[in-house]
């Protein structure tokens, strides 16, 4: 099982709107709505930021959006703050024996 | 609030076992499915294990498989990880993680698992 494909890198300016992408197969992010998204400081621990594609869990900011098409769901950051500058992981759930996969990570930069 | 503690990481060589322990506490621990996730260093996230809220199913990952055992101790809110014939490559940072439908919740802070000669 492959990871999902995530750019390395997003960069954005404070107020603005980012993408960032995740790319799957028919087995994983295209034949369920089962992705999810992380936050990750250095040092830390993940957060949840969205399940099944685009909700939020109790407490999350609602400056966080999710979607999906076919096999790429895509996390969308408005309003972007120096706090967002973290490393974002997409997960979803698979058809292989290998039941979960994590996207290969991407890093947001607030400029 | 929940809490979820790992401990028992440490430096072990290539070959020998090391069992990781997770304390679970602030929610009913048998109503929910548990993960343990890892992260080598500088690298993704991977998932690794899971059992199930009733404990009548154990997934693996292929990498770990028949090598890694997830247990669950209930009467001491308990899950534990058994490693056996580790490898340089399962160097990490081992995350216990709640399941919460197809995501994970909570994660505890990791415990790092070295393996070296």
């Amino acid at each position: 099982q492959s990871a999902l494909t995530q750019p390395a890198s997003v960069s954005g300016s404070p107020g603005q709107s980012i993408t960032i992408s995740c790319t799957g197969t028919n087995s994983d992010v295209g034949n369920y709505n089962y992705v999810s998204w992380y936050q990750q400081h250095p040092g830390k621990a993940p957060k949840l930021l969205l399940y099944d594609v685009n909700n939020r869990p109790s407490g999350a900011s609602n400056r966080f959006s999710g979607s999906k098409s076919g096999n790429t769901a895509s996390l969308t950051i408005s309003g972007l703050q120096a706090e967002d500058e973290a490393d974002y992981y997409c997960s979803s759930y698979t058809s292989s024996t290998t039941l979960y996969v994590f996207g290969t990570g991407t890093k947001v930069t607030v400029l | 609030q929940v809490q979820l503690v790992e401990s028992g990481g440490g430096v072990v060589q290539p070959g020998r076992s090391l069992r990781l322990s997770c304390a679970a506490s602030g929610f009913s621990f048998n109503n929910y499915v548990m993960h343990w996730v890892r992260q080598a260093p500088g690298k993704g996230l991977e998932w690794v294990a899971l059992f199930s809220y009733d404990g009548s199913n154990k997934y693996y990952a292929d990498s770990v498989k028949g090598r890694f055992t997830i247990s669950r101790d209930s009467s001491k809110n308990t899950l534990s990880l058994q490693m056996n014939s580790l490898r340089p490559e399962d160097t990490a940072v081992y995350y216990c993680a709640r399941g919460m439908r197809s995501s994970f919740d909570y994660w505890g802070q990791g415990t790092l698992v070295t393996v070296s000669s």
